[in-house]
């Protein structure tokens, strides 16, 4: 069964601290995402990357970095927490193979910044 | 730029009966492909239709369906026979085909389903 799988289901942070996101997919995928999500405004792209060591700019990406070391690992980085940064992030893979294929997500991680 | 509009930030439906989640699109490019995902409680994102730009037909799996009308940037969701764990956030989404490999997302509507 194919899994994208990120590291933390809730999260509570400080203002100001540098936080790490973890996502980690088992197919084998060349492209990897990481998207928030807030109640009105659907998921915003943050960022992805098509290949290792390789990173585009999404929607938003101010506040934010990426880092893709290895194929299956893509970390979301908050250099210095915010509270506008309280939000979902949800973290996505597909293959390159086509139009059609589709994002497998992970659960979600769910940062609350105090 | 891709834009997704979905107008119903939320929706009831009675238990075994139809119901059509709008979503309309602009896009100035004539390849694309149109999304829908489910979002339960639990969170995750799950995958429950597609539609390419140059298919002619309807896209359906079991009791979803999509209502493409080109014409009108138009990609509803239709669900038949609503069951109780229909009840979620249902998000359209559309992909561009020389813009990358990403999605780009509506706002989503909640729809619950009525006992």
């Amino acid at each position: 069964d194919v899994k994208v799988t990120q590291s933390s289901r809730y999260l509570v942070k400080r203002t100001g601290e540098k936080v790490f996101l973890e996502c980690v997919q088992d197919m084998d995928h060349e492209n990897m995402f990481w998207y928030r999500q807030d109640p009105g405004l659907g998921l915003r792209l943050i960022y992805f990357s098509y290949d290792v060591k390789m990173k585009e700019k999404g929607d938003i990406p101010e506040g934010y970095s990426v880092s893709r070391e290895k194929k299956e690992r893509f970390s979301l980085i908050l250099e210095s927490a915010s509270t506008n940064q309280t939000s979902m992030y949800l973290c996505a893979s597909s293959s390159m193979t086509g139009p059609n294929e589709k994002l497998f997500f992970g659960s979600g991680t769910q940062l609350s910044v105090l | 730029a891709q834009k997704i509009t979905q107008t119903q930030p939320g929706m009831f439906v009675q238990e075994k009966e139809a119901v059509t989640l709008d979503c309309t699109y602009d896009t100035s490019d004539q390849s694309y492909g149109l999304f829908w995902y489910k979002q339960p409680s639990s969170g995750e994102m799950i995958f429950l239709i597609y539609q390419g730009s140059y298919d002619e037909q309807n896209a359906t799996e079991g009791r979803y369906s999509l209502n493409f009308q080109k014409a009108r940037k138009s990609a509803n969701l239709v669900i038949s026979a609503s069951q109780l764990g229909d009840s979620a956030m249902y998000f359209c989404a559309m992909r561009v085909n020389n813009a990358g490999n990403m999605l780009t997302f509506g706002g989503g509507t909640r729809l619950m389903v009525k006992p």
